[in-house]
């Protein structure tokens, strides 16, 4: 299947600093990406989709200005988390929908552990 | 408005015995379905999917999903479990329309496997 990477596979950082994530397709081209949150034992969270030459669409109640998303070029989205605080610590997982593929297909990155100190 | 229903959110079962996780979905248009499976601190890995055509799924790992319109459900079912199959599983339905691309996501379903 295709291959989606995410970068850093980790971080942990003190609280008021940003922390950027990186999303690529490595095999697709993706035009449309979405960025999901996790907590421990549930579900994902869908807070944004990411749309290549345009700006993001976020989901109600996720603050545009605090999860800065990217989409510079069909193979990556990057999204920025700006004055990170504790409550900010999750998983963050990215997908990537691959446009040839049937029924709307997504693939999955292996997902951004953040920890905020 | 598309929604899913896991029933169950832990499930335990043998190793060798039957694997049964429950999906049910709501959609006002036929749906595109999805099984994803999550191990720990990883991301999800897609096992099946339904888009049209037979309505009985095969996926990876041995696992299978038959897609049932007068239920509205998408059961993924496997004959014998091995301990690799523990993990976190999730029934997602796509949406459609201004929602299109966009995956609604089940609880999840965590599998035990006991020896």
């Amino acid at each position: 299947g295709a291959v989606v990477s995410q970068h850093p596979s980790w971080v942990i950082c003190k609280s008021g600093t940003s922390v950027k994530i990186e999303c690529r397709s490595l095999d697709f081209q993706a035009t449309t990406m979405f960025w999901y949150r996790q907590f421990p034992k549930q579900s994902l969270m869908l807070m944004a989709t990411s749309n290549e030459g345009s700006k993001a669409t976020y989901e109600q109640g996720v603050e545009k200005d605090k999860f800065l998303i990217n989409h510079a070029s069909l193979t990556l989205s990057t999204l920025t988390v700006t004055s990170a605080h504790p409550e900010d610590s999750s998983f963050y997982i990215c997908s990537a929908r691959d446009p040839k593929a049937l029924g709307e297909t997504q693939y999955f990155g292996p997902g951004t552990r953040l920890l905020v100190l | 408005a598309q929604s899913v229903t896991q029933l169950g959110s832990h499930v335990s079962v043998s190793e060798g015995a039957l694997v049964l996780l429950r999906c049910n979905y709501s959609s006002s248009v036929p749906p595109y379905l999805f099984w994803y499976v999550q191990y720990p601190n990883q991301g999800l890995q897609l096992l099946l999917k339904y888009t049209t055509g037979a309505t009985l799924v095969k996926g990876i790992n041995g696992f299978e999903a038959e897609f049932k319109k007068s239920e509205t459900s998408f059961h993924l079912t496997k004959p014998s479990a091995h301990m690799s199959d523990a993990a976190e599983y999730f029934c997602a339905v796509s949406g459609r329309g201004s929602t299109l691309g966009r995956l609604y996501f089940g609880r999840g379903t965590q599998l035990t496997v006991w020896p």
